[in-house]
């Protein structure tokens, strides 16, 4: 599975739209971009996953370049309780691939 | 829907003792689970997948008979820490792979299990 890259840590001011950058230039043709989160001392939360075109769903929107070499999630209108890691994963489709982790990036939402 | 239970949610423990953690998809069949394993301010570090039925498969490092894995049952997989000693103390999360047709890419996680060793 490829490896991504995320920046360590970003601020976004409550209600306004938070744009999280993802790196993947390894991404190969069936793998999907994956992202979770996690709030402190929790289980992480799926989000949202795609694979060559822009995703939305309650939660957030995921845009992928063309190339698929990089995405962003985007949460529109960020919440205090937005604050937590949010990983990017790429793996692949089916039944086989396992979600492995970096080290993420930590949303810190303020009022 | 899509449910991961763990129990306990956390657990302390004499070093030396053995520690059971279950975890439950409680709506909905699961064929595969995996256990994670995350200390304090670092990322989760996958452990071992679980298949119904099967024997685990467990990571590079992970000390298959120090972390024992069963998993009986489409919706009960358990991780039984042996002979604990504080170094294990860490978060436990396992996830739950959706089996329902068109879902087989979204994986599930439980709230986790704080383990402590004295």
């Amino acid at each position: 599975d490829a490896k991504t890259t995320q920046p360590p840590s970003m601020d976004c001011a409550e209600g306004r739209a938070a744009n999280l950058p993802c790196n993947h230039s390894t991404i190969s043709g069936n793998e999907y971009v994956y992202w979770y989160r996690q709030i402190h001392s929790q289980g992480p939360q799926y989000i949202i996953h795609g694979l060559k075109n822009n995703e939305t769903n309650e939660m957030a929107s995921l845009i992928i370049t063309e190339d698929r070499k990089s995405s962003t999630l985007i949460l529109p209108h960020a919440t205090l309780r937005d604050t937590a890691v949010y990983y990017c994963i790429v793996k692949g489709s089916g039944n086989t691939g396992k979600l492995i982790f970096g080290q993420g990036t930590t949303l810190q939402v303020k009022p | 829907g899509a449910v991961v239970s763990q129990h306990p949610s956390w657990v302390i423990c004499k070093s030396g003792t053995s520690v059971k953690i279950e975890c439950r998809s409680l709506d909905f069949q699961a064929t595969t689970m995996f256990w994670y394993r995350q200390f304090p301010k670092q990322s989760l570090m996958l452990m071992a997948t679980s298949n119904e039925g099967s024997k685990a498969t467990y990571e590079q490092g992970v000390e298959k008979d120090k972390f024992l894995i069963n998993h009986a049952s489409l919706t009960l997989s358990t991780l039984t820490v042996t002979s604990a000693h504080p170094e294990d103390s860490s978060f436990y999360i396992c996830s739950a792979r959706f089996v329902a047709s068109g879902r087989a890419n979204e994986q599930f996680f439980g709230p986790g299990t704080r383990l402590t060793v004295l």
